[in-house]
């Protein structure tokens, strides 16, 4: 079975201020694939970036940085100098390829709220 | 990446009527994904939207509750049956692009039940 974490159900910061968002997934599948999605308020769920288990290099992309550690089974992410259009709930993701067939299962969800 | 549409946008609806959401894709695609996320809550996956056949079920969706169809590589439909306002949430339809496995999502349909 698959199983993602995210600790944190809410994180609060003020403008400019960095914010790390942690998830730790579970999986028997040795070829996997992470996701990240953004919620804001309007309900549309943003792509934010797609990492597969073979590849443990850090990503940045703008002001967002990607942490994959295969050894300890986490996929953080963080948004550097967060503005208050950050403010959203997000959401890591997991795709086993042999044990969900393409079907992702998601985590409890992480709601930024930025304040000016 | 693909573009999703979904009709409607969001409804309010009389406990025990049925309604059924569109979801609609700019190309064709293998796999269609139908998904519910209750107020606050995460997203659950309901069904896979398999073309020519039935819907694969998760654990603890029906059929008779949440029909599927799938007539064709772009489009499907979801119908929430005899509703409560227990599914009152956002339901939202996803699409899986094979090669780069990447997955995307629609507008999504709020759902309110009275």
């Amino acid at each position: 079975a698959q199983k993602v974490t995210q600790a944190q159900t809410e994180i609060s910061v003020v403008e400019k201020e960095d914010v790390t968002l942690d998830c730790v997934y579970e999986t028997r599948d040795t070829t996997y694939y992470l996701f990240w999605y953004k919620q804001p308020p309007s309900g549309e769920l943003v792509f934010l970036i797609r990492r597969n288990s073979f590849d443990e290099q850090n990503e940045i992309s703008g002001r967002y940085s990607w942490n994959f550690q295969k050894s300890t089974s986490s996929f953080n992410f963080t948004i550097t100098a967060s503005q208050v259009v950050d403010s959203a709930v997000y959401f890591c993701a997991l795709n086993g390829i042999k044990a969900a067939g393409n079907k992702l299962t998601f985590g409890g969800g992480t709601r930024v709220l930025v304040k000016p | 990446s693909a573009v999703i549409s979904q009709k409607p946008s969001r409804d309010i609806c009389q406990r025990g009527t049925s309604l059924t959401i569109q979801c609609q894709v700019d190309s064709q695609v293998t796999m269609m994904f139908w998904y519910r996320q209750q107020p606050g809550q995460s997203l659950t996956l309901i069904a896979t939207a398999n073309q020519g056949s039935e819907a694969t079920y998760e654990s603890g969706f029906v059929i008779d509750k949440f029909p599927i169809s799938r007539p064709n590589l772009t489009f499907s439909t979801l119908t929430v049956s005899n509703m409560s306002p227990e599914d009152s949430s956002i339901y939202l339809c996803s699409v899986g692009v094979n090669l780069n496995n990447e997955q995307f999502f629609g507008p999504g349909t709020r759902l309110t039940v009275l």
